[in-house]
Order: structure tokens, then C-alpha cells, then sequence
């Protein structure tokens, strides 16, 4: 299995500030790479699918990018509502694994 | 309106079996495939398998294989996932998502797949 990896695993951030999150795959994974948040007590909502393909619908203050082995989640201006759970998932190989996590919350 | 639609949460006994459900709606449910997520408590996404509907061909994760079934039944446009007997560590929120595929050309033609509809959760709690 294609292991994958995120950083930070959490972080405190304010209302405007830019965030980067970082995830990694332990081999190769072109750009089959997704992104999707989850709140508290909500199913999982895709954001970006092949590595930077925003979906649509998703305001564009998220972006992806990446390819190979390192990929990132960026929100050029953090709004309430981002405050959630970020995971990255391959789609390259099965079984689809998802990285652990990355919890975002207000400063 | 594009929906997946689950089935309520569970409550039982190790030894037990369950079958849990997901009924697609607003879209050619034998088009997508339909994967199982499982999320245990305070924990991160699990990704189980998936099944095509149109011919209810399934992969899995050697994680799960064994452990549980995923099946699916087109006439009613609803799939489904069940064990035989559960343990109090399939403790958990399952979540069916739908599997859809995208082309892009380059060179060649490249396929991207990621889950872009997904259903609120099947709750299944084991305790005895």
C-alpha cells in the first residue's frame, strides 16, 4: 500500500492568514492526489482532485499543487468557515489510502 | 439534486450481522462506482473498497478483505456493505462517496478519480 503522510498534523491559524499544508506520499503518485475537509460531525466535502483541480463549486482561495511524491493544500486567506479537518488522498493505486489528517483551528 | 442517501445508525452485539446501505439518486447510478469509507471514533478516513454497480464488480483494501462485503443492487440503485459478524472494533461512521472518473488528455489520455458525492454516514456502534 501506498503509505501517505501530512504536515503538520495541526495547526492554529486566524481569520486571514494564509495556510500551507504539506502531504506526502511514500512513492510516486504523478498527480492522483486529492484533498477534502471534514467538520466536526459531517461526511468529508471534496476540494481539489488531481492534485490542482479545484472542484467546482469550492471558492478559489484553495489551491493544490504538487506532483510525485509531495503535494500542498494552500488557503491564500483563512475564513471561519475553513476551520475543519484537511485530508489528502491517492487515487493512484488500491487501496485509496488517505493521509492522517490535518486539523485546522482558530488561534 | 445529486444524493446519496444512508441508511440510519445501528446499534449491536459482537456476533451479530448487519447490512448498511446507500440509495443513489439524480444520476445514472450504474455510471459510478460507489466506494466505503470508515471513520472510528476520533480517528482518520479508512478507504474500504468500492463496487461498480453496473456489474457489481468490487475491489478492497487488504485491510478489510474478509471482513466485509460490499454489494450492490442496480434495479434500486442502492449499495450496500455488511458483515457477518461484527466486532465491537467495526465500531465506527461508515460513509458510502461515489467514484468519479475524469479525462485528461496529454500525450496520452490520463484518467483521475476522486469521490465527489458522499452520503452523511452510517453510524454502527458494537457493544454488548
Amino acid at each position: 500500500d501506498i503509505q501517505m503522510t501530512q504536515s503538520p498534523s495541526s495547526l492554529s491559524a486566524s481569520v486571514g492568514d494564509r495556510v500551507t499544508i504539506t502531504c506526502r506520499a511514500s512513492q510516486s503518485i504523478s498527480s492522483y492526489l486529492n484533498w477534502y475537509q471534514q467538520k466536526p460531525g459531517k461526511a468529508p466535502k471534496l476540494l481539489i482532485y488531481a492534485a490542482s483541480s479545484l472542484q467546482s463549486g469550492v471558492p478559489s482561495r484553495f489551491s493544490g499543487s504538487g506532483s510525485g511524491t509531495d503535494f500542498t493544500l494552500t488557503i491564500s486567506s483563512l475564513q471561519p468557515e475553513d476551520f475543519a479537518t484537511y485530508y489528502c488522498q491517492q487515487s493512484y493505486s488500491t487501496p485509496g489510502t488517505f493521509g492522517p489528517g490535518t486539523k485546522v483551528d482558530i488561534k | 439534486e445529486v444524493q446519496l442517501v444512508q441508511s440510519g445508525a445501528e446499534v449491536k452485539k459482537p456476533g451479530e450481522s448487519l447490512r448498511i446501505s446507500c440509495k443513489g439518486s439524480g444520476y445514472s447510478f450504474t455510471s459510478y462506482w460507489i466506494s466505503w469509507v470508515r471513520q472510528m471514533p476520533g480517528k482518520g478516513l479508512e478507504w474500504m473498497g468500492r463496487i461498480d454497480p453496473s456489474d457489481s464488480y468490487t475491489n478492497y483494501s487488504p485491510s478489510f478483505q474478509g471482513h466485509v462485503t460490499i454489494s450492490a443492487d442496480k434495479s434500486i440503485s442502492t449499495a450496500y456493505l455488511q458483515w457477518s459478524s461484527l466486532k465491537a472494533s467495526d465500531t465506527a461512521m461508515y460513509y458510502c462517496a461515489r467514484r468519479r472518473r475524469i479525462a485528461v488528455a496529454g500525450g496520452a489520455i490520463y484518467y483521475y478519480y476522486y469521490m465527489d458525492v458522499w452520503g452523511k454516514g452510517t453510524t454502527v456502534t458494537v457493544s454488548s
